[in-house]
């Protein structure tokens, strides 16, 4: 079993739509998650950077967290096709430690 | 964000020579810079982790030898594909950070080596 899953998709959804992009983890000292976006043949940018469990938002696009269950999920509303992008999530136990990534998900938003 | 320049974004190479990537942090001080291969359709996988000033700590399977890294400063990183063949072709993408929070990436360097 991978440290962390993701389902690579494809995801197609039309403009306008609430896009929902889930992770999966085994690891119980994962404490830090992040949100990348990765356009291609280009390096990821950072969306959502979160601690332990809970609610971010910022703009577009939030983030959460849920510990119990071992499972983050990015939210992005009003998605755009500027949005298409693979995203990937990503995570640790602590500061210097080593990131553990998801495949990424690959998202199309259709205009 | 912060921002992570990463150069070439793309090379070239003849199988058997070496390629040097650099990757700069330009406006705040990485004293962790991670170096990360991609292949297509796959995750990133860590190959190493340096502090600066200090030999980099390389994953399991990745050759010390193959893949020099130097971060001789706060702001620069290098990676150095050495007698680079066909295999080491891939997507290398460093990241830094300052303080051990979020980790920022360069823009990726795509090698081929033919």
């Amino acid at each position: 079993q991978k440290e962390v899953e993701q389902d690579p998709g494809p995801l197609s959804v039309p403009e306008g739509a609430i896009v929902s992009l889930n992770c999966t983890y085994s690891n119980s000292a994962f404490q830090y998650f992040m949100w990348y976006r990765q356009y291609s043949r280009k390096g990821p940018e950072l969306l959502m950077y979160t601690y332990s469990s809970g609610n971010k938002e910022d703009g577009r696009f939030t983030a959460q967290v849920d510990k119990s269950s071992k499972y983050i999920s990015l939210f992005i509303r009003d998605s755009q096709p500027s949005d298409s992008a693979t995203y990937l999530c990503a995570m640790n136990s602590g500061g210097y430690q080593k990131v553990t990534f998801g495949i990424g998900t690959k998202l199309q938003v259709i205009p | 964000g912060a921002v992570v320049s990463q150069h070439p974004s793309r090379v070239i190479c003849k199988s058997g020579t070496s390629v040097k990537i650099e990757c700069r942090s330009l406006d705040f001080q990485a004293t962790t810079m991670f170096w990360y291969r991609q292949f297509p359709k796959q995750s990133l996988m860590l190959m190493a982790t340096s502090n600066e000033g200090s030999k980099a700590t390389y994953e399991q399977g990745v050759e010390k030898d193959k893949f020099l890294i130097n971060h001789a400063s706060l702001t620069l990183s290098t990676l150095t594909v050495t007698s680079a063949h066909p295999e080491d072709s891939s997507f290398y993408i460093c990241s830094g950070t300052t303080e051990g929070t979020e980790a920022f990436f360069g823009q990726g360097t795509r090698l081929t080596v033919v």
